[in-house]
C-alpha cells in the first residue's frame, strides 16, 4: 500500500534534549512538508522540500533542522533551542510544489518531561 | 499574506441536519482551495478541491463552493450523520507558496 509514515505516534523530551520524528513516503512524490498544530490551532508551516537535497523554511522554522538526503524521506529534528515544542507533527506530501493531492501521515504527539 | 479564517469555531448540530462551514480569505489571487477532514489525534484527508476557475465540486453529501472575487468558500454537508463528527479546515493555494490552513471547524452530530 502507497502512504506516508510517521513515527514515532508519541515522543517525549527531556529539556535540554534534540528529537527526531521520522517521515517516509512511497508514493515518489517530489515535494514534503512539516507541519505543527497545537490544540484548537491550524496548521503552521515548520519546513518544506520540493525536491531531494533541497528544503525552505517556514512560518516557524525557528529550533527545528530539516534534511532531505532521499527523496522518499524528510526527517525534523526538534532541537533543544526550541522552547516549547509540545504540539503534534503532521508530515505530508505531494506529487509536486502545486500541493494537489496532499497526503498526510497520522502525527506524532510531542510532549515535553 | 494571506490569511484565512474559518467561522464558527465549532458547530454541533442534531443528526439528519443540513448545514453549512465557511472559509473566507483576505487574497484572492489563488490557485485552488482545498477542504480537509481531521479526525481526533490523526493526519488530514483531503475531501475537495476547487480551482479557482470553478464554481463548486461535489463529492457524496458533500458540496464546496467557491467565490473568489469575494474571498469566500462554503462546505455544505447533507443529512449529517455522527460519523461526520471532526474538524474541518480549509486550505488555500496561492500557487507561489505553501498552501495557508485556516484553524478549522470541529463539528458534532448528535444522534
Amino acid at each position: 500500500d502507497g502512504g506516508i509514515t510517521q513515527s514515532p505516534k508519541y515522543l517525549f523530551r527531556k529539556e535540554g534534549q534534540n528529537v527526531t520524528l521520522s517521515c517516509e513516503q512511497n508514493l515518489n512524490h517530489d515535494a514534503m512538508y512539516w507541519y505543527r498544530q497545537d490544540p484548537g490551532q491550524g496548521l503552521r508551516l515548520i519546513y518544506y522540500s520540493q525536491i531531494v537535497n533541497d528544503f525552505q523554511k517556514g512560518d516557524i522554522a525557528e529550533g527545528y533542522s530539516v534534511s532531505r538526503e532521499k527523496k522518499e524521506s524528510f526527517p525534523l529534528t526538534v532541537t533543544s533551542a526550541q522552547k516549547n515544542p509540545t504540539a503534534f507533527y503532521l508530515c505530508a506530501s505531494s506529487m509536486d510544489r502545486d500541493q494537489e493531492n496532499l497526503f498526510f501521515g497520522s502525527g506524532t504527539q510531542l510532549s515535553v518531561l | 499574506k494571506q490569511e484565512v479564517t474559518q467561522i464558527p469555531a465549532a458547530l454541533s448540530v442534531p443528526e439528519g441536519e443540513n448545514l453549512v462551514l465557511n472559509c473566507s480569505f483576505t487574497d484572492s489571487a489563488i490557485y485552488n482551495l482545498q477542504w480537509f477532514r481531521q479526525d481526533p489525534g490523526k493526519g488530514l484527508t483531503s475531501l475537495l478541491l476547487i480551482q479557482s476557475s470553478q464554481r463548486e465540486q461535489t463529492s457524496g453529501r458533500l458540496n464546496a463552493s467557491l467565490d473568489k472575487s469575494s474571498g469566500r468558500s462554503t462546505l455544505y454537508i447533507a443529512a449529517s450523520q455522527p460519523g461526520d463528527s471532526a474538524t474541518y479546515l480549509c486550505a488555500v493555494n496561492s500557487g507561489n507558496t505553501p498552501l495557508v490552513f485556516g484553524k478549522g471547524t470541529r463539528l458534532s452530530v448528535i444522534a
